[in-house]
C-alpha cells in the first residue's frame, strides 16, 4: 500500500537544462509535501517542502509544484547542476502525525 | 558539530546475534525516529520518540526494541537478528510537530 509513489527509478539531464521529477499519492489527508535529496552514503537531507493550501513554493533553483485534484507534485530544478546529481524523494505527512510518508525515490544524473 | 549522529555507520554480524544502534542529536529537537531502508529502498519509518515517549509504532517485529534514555538520545536494540534485517537504518529528528526531519548518515546492517 504505497500511498506515496515516484514511478520514474531515473532521470537523465544535461547540465542546464531543467530537471522535472515527479511524485504522486493516494491519501486525500496529507496536507504537507516535502523533497528530500540524498546523496550515496549519507542521510536525505530536506530540500524544499509546500503546504497543501498553496500550489507553489520556490527557493533558488528549485520550485515545487502541488495539483492537489490530481494528487501530483513535481519539483523543477533549473537550470540543473552536476552537484544535483542525487536520489530525491518525495515525501508526505498528514496534521496529527508525526511520520513521513516517503516515495521510493528517483535517481537523477545531470550529464556535463 | 554534527546535528544526527549514529553509530556504528557499519555493521555486518550473524544471525541470532543481538545487536545495537546508537543514535543521538544535538539539535534541541523533541521527537526522534527511526527508519528503514530496505533493499528497494523503500524508506520506512519503524519508531517514532517524542519527549522520551513513544508516539509511533509502526508494524516492526518485537525484536525491536527502541531505548531513549533522554530527549537527545534514541537506540534501537534488535534481538535475534535474521537475514531479513539486512538494510540502512537512518535515525533522524524534528521540532516537536513541524514537518521537516534531520536525518542522520545511515547504518548499514548486515547479517550473513
Amino acid at each position: 500500500d504505497q500511498q506515496v509513489k515516484q514511478n520514474s527509478p531515473s532521470l537523465s539531464v544535461q547540465e542546464g537544462r531543467i530537471s522535472i521529477l515527479n511524485c504522486d499519492y493516494t491519501n486525500s489527508m496529507f496536507d504537507y509535501f516535502l523533497w528530500y535529496k540524498k546523496y550515496p552514503a549519507e542521510g536525505p537531507t530536506f530540500l524544499i517542502s509546500i503546504s497543501s493550501i498553496k500550489d507553489k513554493n520556490e527557493d533558488g533553483r528549485f520550485t515545487v509544484f502541488l495539483n492537489k485534484s490530481a494528487k501530483h507534485l513535481s519539483l523543477h530544478i533549473v537550470p540543473s547542476q552536476p552537484g544535483d546529481s542525487a536520489v530525491y524523494f518525495c515525501a508526505a505527512i498528514f496534521q496529527g502525525a508525526q511520520k513521513l510518508v516517503f516515495g521510493q525515490g528517483t535517481r537523477l544524473t545531470i550529464n556535463p | 558539530d554534527t546535528a544526527v549522529s549514529q553509530t556504528p555507520k557499519y555493521l555486518v554480524t550473524q544471525m541470532g546475534n543481538d545487536k545495537s544502534i546508537k543514535c543521538e542529536q544535538n539539535l534541541g529537537h523533541d521527537t526522534m525516529y527511526w527508519y528503514k531502508q530496505d533493499s528497494k529502498k523503500f524508506l520506512k519509518i519503524m519508531f517514532s520518540y517524542n519527549n522520551k515517549e513513544l508516539i509511533i509504532n509502526e508494524t516492526v517485529p518485537n525484536r525491536f526494541s527502541p531505548k531513549s534514555p533522554d530527549k537527545a538520545h534514541l537506540n534501537l536494540h534488535i534481538n535475534s537478528l535474521e537475514l531479513g534485517d539486512s538494510a540502512v537504518y537512518f535515525c533522524a529528528s524534528s521540532q516537536d510537530r513541524t514537518h521537516k526531519a534531520d536525518f542522520g548518515p545511515g547504518t548499514r546492517l548486515t547479517v550473513t
